[in-house]
C-alpha cells in the first residue's frame, strides 16, 4: 500500500529565504508525482508534475525534483514571499491506476 | 473556460439527513474524481467516474455513500443518514479522457460538510 509522508508538517520562514519541502513515498512504482498548493477554504492548485522518467521540473521560483529509486521528492522555493504562504501537498499516482495518493501536507508561513 | 465547479461551498446537515454534493467538471473533461479531506488528514480518494459509469469506487464507504455522473448534468456525491464523522471537505477533480503521464488533475474549491 502506497504511503506518502511530508516533512516538516509546518514551516515558518522570513521573507526572502530559500526553502525546501520534502516528500517521501513507500512504493517506487509511480507513474508521476504532483505538487499542489492549497489555500485555506479553497481547492488545490497543481504547481508541478514530474513524470516517472523525469528528474525535475521548474516553474518560476519553484523547482521540484524526483528520485524514484529512493522514493523521494523535494520542492524548492526560491526567494520566498508572503504570498507563498499556503499548505503544499505532494501526491503520487501509480501506473495503471487513476488514484492520487496524497501526503498530509506542509503548512508554510512566510513572514514579511 | 470555467474551472471545476462545486456547490454548495458549505453544507450544514443534522444527523440522519441526506447530503448532496454537486460537481461540474471542466469543459471537455469527461472524468470525475471525488476526494475527501478529514480534519488534520490528507486527501483520500473516494471514487472515479466517467459519464454514466463508476470506474473505481474502492475508496467509498460501503454504506450510505453513493456517486453518479449522469449523461447530462453534474456529478453527484450523495451521503444518506449523515453522521458527525462525515464532516469533512469533499473535493471534486476532473481530467480529460484518461490520465496520462503528463496530465494534471484540476480540482474544485470543495464542499465543506458540517454535520450537527
Amino acid at each position: 500500500k502506497q504511503e506518502v509522508t511530508q516533512i516538516p508538517a509546518a514551516l515558518s520562514v522570513p521573507e526572502g529565504e530559500n526553502l525546501v519541502l520534502n516528500c517521501s513515498f513507500t512504493d517506487s512504482a509511480i507513474y508521476n508525482l504532483q505538487w499542489f498548493r492549497q489555500d485555506p477554504g479553497k481547492g488545490l492548485t497543481s504547481l508541478l508534475l514530474i513524470q516517472s522518467s523525469q528528474r525535475e521540473q521548474t516553474s518560476g521560483r519553484l523547482n521540484a525534483s524526483l528520485d524514484k529509486s529512493s522514493g523521494r521528492s523535494t520542492l524548492y522555493i526560491a526567494a520566498s514571499q508572503p504570498g507563498d504562504s499556503a499548505t503544499y501537498l505532494c501526491a503520487v499516482i501509480k501506473g495503471g491506476s487513476e488514484k492520487l495518493v496524497f501526503g498530509k501536507g506542509t503548512k508554510l508561513t512566510v513572514n514579511p | 473556460n470555467a474551472g471545476v465547479m462545486q456547490n454548495p461551498r458549505h453544507l450544514v446537515r443534522r444527523r440522519g439527513q441526506e447530503a448532496r454534493l454537486r460537481c461540474s467538471p471542466m469543459k471537455g473533461h469527461s472524468h470525475v474524481y471525488w476526494y475527501r479531506q478529514l480534519p488534520e488528514e490528507g486527501l483520500k480518494f473516494m471514487v472515479y467516474l466517467q459519464k454514466e459509469n463508476i470506474i473505481d469506487e474502492s475508496g467509498m464507504p460501503k454504506e450510505r455513500f453513493s456517486a453518479e455522473f449522469p449523461k447530462e448534468g453534474p456529478s453527484i456525491l450523495r451521503i444518506q443518514q449523515v453522521v458527525r464523522g462525515d464532516s469533512a471537505a469533499y473535493f471534486c477533480a476532473s481530467s480529460p479522457p484518461s490520465l496520462s503521464g503528463n496530465e494534471k488533475l484540476f480540482f474544485g474549491s470543495g464542499t465543506q460538510l458540517s454535520v450537527l
